[in-house]
């Protein structure tokens, strides 16, 4: 079975601040690991991903998300916050023979002036 | 290149009135996913197509839930009949093949009010 935790459904930074969207995931072998971002009225759009090459992973709009085994963990981050990055941010696992996509519970992105 | 496109974006219905909503991939992708996203939580999968096959349906309320994929291109995905809890946003998403890589294109999705 596989899952992931997104702490925090809320998160607010300032503008130019640091962005941190925590995940942890739950597999019981190598996972893919995946950031999803969701603007207000549309679909999901692939941040990026991890598959099983580099630990850090670099992916659209300045983000980056760093895999680390030890901690179970996919956090994203983006060093300095700009107000178009509001939006929700999806964290999601697939791993198992079916490769399943499995989604987190999403965390919303506010970004304060 | 076109993106994936659902409709209608938007439906209002009745309870126990039914309702479908198309899908029209992106051209060459042999994987077609139908999610459903209830608000404040991330999207949980319906049913999964490879080509014509259903490959995942496990997921999926038989018993007032149907979907098909004829020519393994669009698909519809129909509920009869809707009840109150249905109300949710329905993604539909492609790739060109299984979610290992799991770059799934979504579309806009369509959202649903049971009234």
């Amino acid at each position: 079975a596989q899952s992931v935790t997104q702490l925090g459904s809320h998160v607010s930074v300032s503008e130019g601040a640091l962005v941190l969207l925590r995940c942890n995931y739950s597999s019981s072998v190598p996972p893919y690991l995946f950031w999803y971002v969701q603007y207000p009225n549309q679909g999901l759009q692939l941040l990026l991903k991890y598959t099983s090459a580099a630990t850090l992973v670099k992916g659209i709009n300045g983000f980056e998300a760093e895999f680390k085994k030890s901690e179970t963990s996919f956090h994203l981050t983006k060093p300095s916050a700009h107000m178009s990055d509001a939006a929700e941010y999806f964290c999601a696992v697939s791993s198992g023979s079916a490769r399943q996509l499995t989604f987190g519970s999403g965390t919303q992105l506010t970004v304060l002036p | 290149e076109a993106g994936v496109v659902q409709s209608p974006r938007y439906k209002i219905i009745e309870k126990k009135q039914p309702v479908a909503f198309w899908c029209n991939p992106i051209s060459g992708h042999n994987t077609l996913y139908w999610y459903l996203q209830n608000l404040g939580q991330g999207p949980e999968l319906l049913i999964r197509y490879e080509n014509e096959e259903a490959v995942d349906d496990s997921q999926l309320p038989k018993d007032r839930f149907s979907a098909e994929r004829l020519k393994g291109v669009d698909s519809t995905l129909k509920i009869q009949p809707a009840e109150l809890g249905d109300s949710a946003v329905y993604l539909c998403a492609s790739s060109l093949s299984g979610p290992d890589t799991g770059e799934l294109f979504f579309g806009e999705g369509s959202r649903l009010t049971v009234l």
